[in-house]
C-alpha cells in the first residue's frame, strides 16, 4: 500500500492569510483528491488534482480560494487563501490506488484553525 | 451527481451484539462501495469494500451487502467490541475511472460494556 505524507499536521493561522498544505505519495498515482472535513461532519470533496492540467473543482469551491498544484505524479499542494474562521477544518488528501489494492487512501490530514 | 444517504447517524450497542449501518445511493452507474472507519483525531481507514459484481463480502467480523436493484448497501459488524467504537462512513464511486468518492454523512457507533 502507498504511504501518504501530509504536512503540516496542524496549524493556527490569522484571518486573511494563506496556508499551503503538501501531500507526498511514495508511488506514482494518477489522481489525487483534496477533501475538507468540518468538525463533526463528513468528508466533502474540494477538487481533483490533475497532473499536467488544472484541477477540477466541485460545486461551491473555486480556484481563487483553493488553488491546487500537481507538478508530478507523486506530489500535490492545496492552498487555503484569504482565510476566515469558517475555513477551520481538517483538510485531507487522498489517492486512488486502483482496483484490487487499497482503493482510496487518505493522508493523515491537516487540522487548520483560523483565528 | 451522486448522492449517498446513511442511517443511523448514531448507534449504540452492547459489546457482543451486532451493528448494522445502511446506505443508499442515487447514481445507478456507481459500482464501487467502500466503508471507512474514522477514530477520533485520525484519518479515515478503509475497512471493507464491495464492487457491483458481487452481492456480499465478508472479512472476519465485518460484512458488506449490496442490493444494486434497490441501490443500497449495508455494513454488518458482528460480536462488537469496544475498539469498534468510531465513526463509520460509507461511500460510492464509479471505479476504474479514477472517479471521486461521494461520502455518506457518517454513523457514530458506540459499543458499551
Amino acid at each position: 500500500s502507498a504511504v501518504i505524507s501530509q504536512k503540516p499536521s496542524r496549524d493556527i493561522c490569522q484571518r486573511g492569510t494563506s496556508l499551503t498544505i503538501q501531500c507526498q505519495v511514495d508511488s506514482q498515482v494518477t489522481m489525487m483528491f483534496w477533501y475538507r472535513q468540518q468538525p463533526g461532519q463528513s468528508l466533502t470533496l474540494i477538487a481533483t488534482a490533475n497532473q499536467g492540467s488544472e484541477a477540477t473543482y466541485e460545486s461551491g469551491f473555486v480556484i481563487d480560494k483553493f488553488p491546487i498544484s500537481r507538478p508530478n505524479l507523486t506530489f500535490s499542494t492545496l492552498t487555503v487563501s484569504n482565510m476566515s474562521p469558517e475555513d477551520s477544518s481538517i483538510y485531507l488528501c487522498s489517492v486512488e490506488l486502483g482496483q484490487g489494492a487499497d482503493g482510496y487512501t487518505f493522508g493523515s490530514g491537516t487540522r487548520l484553525t483560523v483565528v | 451527481g451522486e448522492n449517498v444517504e446513511q442511517h443511523p447517524s448514531t448507534l449504540s450497542v452492547q459489546e457482543g451484539d451486532s451493528a448494522v449501518i445502511k446506505c443508499t445511493y442515487s447514481d445507478s452507474a456507481s459500482n464501487y462501495f467502500p466503508w471507512y472507519k474514522q477514530e477520533l483525531g485520525k484519518r479515515p481507514q478503509l475497512i471493507i469494500d464491495i464492487r457491483s459484481n458481487v452481492g456480499e463480502k465478508k472479512d472476519q467480523r465485518i460484512a458488506v451487502t449490496l442490493n444494486k436493484t434497490a441501490k443500497h448497501f449495508s455494513l454488518h459488524i458482528t460480536e462488537t467490541q469496544p475498539e469498534d467504537s468510531a465513526v463509520y462512513f460509507c461511500a460510492a464511486s464509479l471505479a476504474g475511472t479514477a472517479s471521486k468518492l461521494t461520502f455518506g454523512t457518517g454513523t457514530r457507533l458506540q459499543v458499551t460494556l
